[in-house]
């Protein structure tokens, strides 16, 4: 079984519209979760962290639900702008797993 | 933040042969770590890059294959040796600026490989 698992889309979404997907990981004594963003052809680059609280920044909010092992990313009033793969992140023992990523298209 | 180059950002290579990326951080960084991903796959940890000791390696990657060296703690390069087809891929320089919690962790630009 894969450390993390995602569910690869894609998501084809118009502009405007809510998207959202979940993760899975499977070491339930990871320590810290993560969103990366990577566009097509670039490095990922850290979107947020995610916190057992839920966290919003802007139009993006995370959850964390440690006892099912599974994280959540919602993007609302979606952006063309807002179109890569999103990737989620687990991080343990100074090392990030990273899962295959989903991929998110906003059409006009 | 810290500001990561890797050289060279893309390259051909001949089967058979090896090619040695470097990495160059604007400021010193305790760790550094070599990724892989392949088309269409995820980010796969090749190994941790120790200043002044062996690299540590992730299980799948060897040191005769993936060789790594870490000078000081702003550099490090990593050598793809005996290159075959299946070694096209991306290879991503990453540090982590900060005490290790993994929101401080940042990565270059990536050097593509294409293995002929």
């Amino acid at each position: 079984r894969k450390e993390v698992e995602q569910d690869p889309g894609p998501f084809n979404v118009p502009e405007g519209a809510t998207v959202a997907f979940n993760c899975t990981y499977s070491n339930s004594a990871s320590q810290s979760f993560f969103w990366y963003r990577q566009d097509c052809r670039k490095e990922p680059k850290l979107l947020m962290s995610v916190y057992s609280s839920g966290n919003e920044d802007g139009r993006f909010t995370a959850q964390l639900n440690r006892a099912s092992q599974y994280i959540s990313l919602l993007i609302r009033d979606s952006k063309l702008s807002d179109s890569a793969t999103y990737l989620c992140v687990v991080h343990n023992d100074y090392k990030l797993s990273f899962g295959a990523g989903t991929t998110v298209t906003v059409r006009a | 933040s810290a500001v990561i180059s890797q050289k060279p950002s893309r390259d051909i290579c001949q089967r058979g042969t090896s090619l040695t990326i470097q990495c160059q951080v604007d400021s010193q960084v305790t760790m550094m770590f070599w990724y892989r991903q392949q088309p269409g796959q995820s980010l796969t940890l090749i190994a941790t890059a120790n200043q002044g000791s062996e690299a540590t390696y992730e299980s799948g990657f060897v040191i005769d294959k993936f060789p790594i060296s870490r000078p000081n703690l702003t550099f490090s390069t990593l050598t793809v040796s005996n290159m075959s087809p299946e070694d096209s891929s991306i290879y991503l320089c990453s540090v982590d600026s900060g005490g290790g919690s993994g929101n401080t962790i940042y990565f270059g630009e990536g050097s593509w490989l294409t293995v002929v």
